[in-house]
C-alpha cells in the first residue's frame, strides 16, 4: 500500500469547519482511502473512506483531488469530541489484510 | 450499530504468565485482526485471520503469540510466556467481506505485565 504524508498537529476553533489534508503521491487505481480517528484511550474509530468520487457521512466529508494524490478530511463543526489523532490510510481494493498506521495529526479543538 | 468488543479492559499479569486476550467480533465479519499500541507510540499490525488461519502476521507475531477462534463468536490473542516489553494496548479489529470495506476495532485490553 502507498505511503500517507498528513501534518504532525493541527488546532481548529469550536464549532469551525476543519480540513485535514494528506498526501499520496504514489496512490493506484484501486487503492482505496479511509481515514480513522483515534481518541484518547480507545481503539481507532471508523470516520469515512472512498475511492474517486467526495463521500459524505454522518460524521464527516472527504474530498478527494481529481487527480487522486490528496485528499482531505471535513468536519463541518468541530467539537470539542473531535479532539483525537486522524490518520488517513490507503488500502489496496484486494488487501484483506493490515492498515498500516503512521503518526497521523493530532488535532486540537480549543472552546 | 454493531461494534466489536473486547474482555478485558485491563489485564494485570506477572511477567512469564500466560494471558488470553478475548474478541468478539462483529456478527457476520469474516476477517479478523489484532493490533498492539504501546504507550505513546503508533497502533502496530500483529495478525490477520480468515477462515480459520493466519492470512498474514508481522515480525512482532513471533511464537509466543497465537489466535484462535474457538467457537462461532470469539477471537483470541494468546500470549504464551509474557515479557515486560509486551505492555501495551492490545485492539481487536474485524471487518466484512466485500471489497474496500473499513475495518472495525474495539476499544481494546490494557495489558501490565509486572
Amino acid at each position: 500500500d502507498a505511503k500517507t504524508t498528513q501534518p504532525n498537529s493541527m488546532e481548529s476553533n469550536e464549532e469551525e469547519p476543519v480540513h485535514l489534508p494528506c498526501n499520496h503521491s504514489t496512490i493506484s487505481g484501486t487503492d482505496y482511502i479511509h481515514w480513522y480517528r483515534q481518541l484518547p484511550s480507545q481503539g481507532p474509530e471508523y470516520v469515512i473512506h472512498g475511492l474517486t468520487s467526495n463521500v459524505n457521512n454522518r460524521m464527516a466529508s472527504l474530498a478527494i483531488a481529481e487527480d487522486r494524490k490528496s485528499s482531505t478530511l471535513i468536519l463541518h463543526r468541530a467539537t470539542l469530541r473531535d479532539a483525537a489523532v486522524y490518520y488517513c490510510i490507503l488500502r489496496g481494493i484486494y488487501n484483506f489484510n493490515k492498515f498500516y498506521f503512521g503518526s497521523g495529526t493530532k488535532l486540537n479543538v480549543k472552546p | 450499530e454493531p461494534e466489536v468488543t473486547q474482555t478485558p479492559s485491563h489485564q494485570v499479569t506477572q511477567m512469564g504468565q500466560e494471558v488470553i486476550l478475548r474478541c468478539v467480533p462483529i456478527s457476520n465479519h469474516l476477517y479478523f485482526y489484532w493490533y498492539r499500541q504501546i504507550l505513546g507510540q503508533k497502533v502496530e499490525f500483529l495478525v490477520s485471520f480468515y477462515n480459520n488461519e493466519i492470512s498474514e502476521k508481522s515480525e512482532i507475531f513471533d511464537d509466543q503469540f497465537s489466535v484462535e477462534r474457538p467457537d462461532g463468536s470469539n477471537f483470541t490473542l494468546k500470549i504464551r510466556s509474557t515479557k515486560l516489553e509486551d505492555s501495551a494496548m492490545y485492539f481487536c479489529a474485524s471487518r466484512g467481506l466485500l471489497r474496500g470495506q473499513p475495518q472495525h476495532f474495539g476499544d481494546g485490553t490494557r495489558l501490565s505485565i509486572l
